[in-house]
């Protein structure tokens, strides 16, 4: 069972930039969710993804906007880069929306925005 | 979302028990108590949850206050894998609330 793959681990980019953070979730989940961690903060909700489709999302602009592929992979995108974009985002899986019974993280994409 | 408090931070010698607090005194009846912990430089990662009863699996057990506002995340017996930060999160069941909430979690620190 393969668990939750992000890419890239590490991204420098500069103020003003756009950005795309790409997830493959773990085989069998349909639902994957976005989350931010600053530095020694626990991670924010930012949005989830149900069967292609948004289905819950948190206080973040829109510039901060994603996809779902038929595969149930996902992208991250985030447009008119801040210096305070600058953090972990973390891609979760689960096996239905509720996520009752777990999400699965992957081990996250280090933004830095200069 | 209802609101849970957890000490900062706790200590703990390797191959003891560890007894990690989480209060919840605004938990509604369809309130799952859910631990999840952190590890340096990782995502988080599920522990354990439950509703009422306590409950055991192959990491943790998770112990709820008659009462539900308060639970405790025992570790039998900690090793220097364990050291990480524990979140403690309330999820309601039905409706459209889907997100984890977490707070600032209990950085435990495992001694040799």
């Amino acid at each position: 069972e393969t668990g939750v793959t992000q890419s890239p681990t590490h991204l420098i980019k500069t103020r003003g930039q756009q950005v795309t953070l790409r997830c493959s979730s773990q085989s069998g989940h349909n639902t994957v969710s976005w989350y931010q961690q600053a530095l020694g903060q626990g991670p924010q909700f930012i949005f989830q993804y149900y069967r292609e489709e948004e289905n819950g999302r948190g206080n973040f602009p829109p510039r901060f906007s994603g996809l779902q592929f038929p595969n149930y992979s996902s992208e991250l995108n985030v447009n008119a880069l801040e210096l305070d974009d600058s953090a972990l985002y973390l891609c979760a899986s689960s096996s239905s929306p509720a996520g009752l019974y777990g999400y699965t993280f992957g081990s996250g994409t280090r933004l830095t925005v200069v | 979302d209802a609101k849970t408090t957890q000490p900062n931070s706790m200590e703990s010698n390797e191959e003891e028990p560890v007894h990690l607090p989480c209060n919840h005194s605004t938990i509604s009846g369809t309130d799952y108590i859910h631990w999840y912990r952190q590890l340096p430089s990782q995502g988080p990662e599920y522990v354990i949850h439950g509703l009422t009863s306590n409950v055991n699996n192959r990491m943790a057990s998770l112990a709820i206050a008659e009462d539900r506002k308060s639970s405790t995340l025992i570790l039998h017996r900690a090793t220097l894998r364990d050291a990480a930060v524990y979140y403690c999160i309330l999820r309601r069941s039905g409706g459209s609330n889907y997100k984890l909430t977490f707070g600032k979690g209990t950085l435990l620190t495992v001694n040799p």
